[in-house]
């Protein structure tokens, strides 16, 4: 059973940084098209970004775009988001997916809390 | 691509049926999905390609539609299946989800 543990949120000031990180167990990352999915607080979901399998085909929310950034590690077979510049509206639970039709699968979540 | 679920929120009696629609503001063919979450949990895929039902999930569930027209039926609804759905269409980025429905026990 294909799994994903997400790791690296917190509480952070606004413009400050975070890496999330999106462990995958039974499945290789770099096989299937990967993305972080995030929801604020008592609110819908929203794509952040994501990145095809092939690594050639990168989008990002305009949200976010210019702040963050999307990547794999091979060793780790993981998915990162590097987060930076921080913003109040940033906060929510990411979640990391898989996708083929549809996602998949999903991480458990993991909070980011942005707050002076 | 903007979706549109509706009725926001569905009170439902246990072994009534319950009909969500997902319009889309263009053609996204059949690259629909259906999500089922339950409070403090990840959202959980329950419908692809429209109509093709991920197999955790009963036969209750059907999904139908093509275009910008779609719809979850359940059909005998189960206290497990109080919950919100969202639907997602993939067949553009963004892809984008609609803003869910909640179903309620009634």
């Amino acid at each position: 059973q294909a799994q994903l543990v997400e790791s690296g949120g917190g509480l952070v000031k606004p413009g400050e940084s975070l890496r999330l990180s999106c462990a995958a167990s039974e499945f290789i990352v770099t096989y299937f098209d990967m993305a972080w999915i995030r929801q604020a607080p008592g609110k819908g979901l929203e794509w952040v970004s994501y990145i095809r399998s092939s690594g050639d085909t990168i989008y990002y929310a305009d949200s976010v775009k210019g702040r963050f950034t999307i990547s794999r590690d091979n060793a780790k077979n993981s998915l990162d988001l590097q987060m930076n510049s921080l913003r109040a509206e940033d906060t929510a639970v990411y979640y990391c997916v898989r996708h083929t039709r549809g996602c998949d699968y999903w991480g458990q979540g993991t909070l980011v809390t942005v707050s002076s | 691509v903007v979706l549109t679920q509706s009725p926001a929120t569905l009170s439902v009696s246990p072994g009534q049926r319950a009909t969500l629609s997902c319009r889309a503001s263009q053609s996204v063919s059949n690259k629909l999905a259906w999500y089922q979450q339950k409070p403090g949990q990840a959202p959980r895929l329950l419908m692809y390609g429209a109509s093709s039902r991920a197999t955790v999930f009963p036969a209750r569930f059907i999904g139908s539609g093509s275009g910008t027209e779609f719809t979850l039926t359940i059909s005998s609804l189960q206290s497990e299946d109080f919950a919100i759905y969202y639907c997602q269409q993939y067949n553009d980025w963004p892809w984008t989800f609609g803003q869910g429905t909640k179903v309620e026990i009634k």
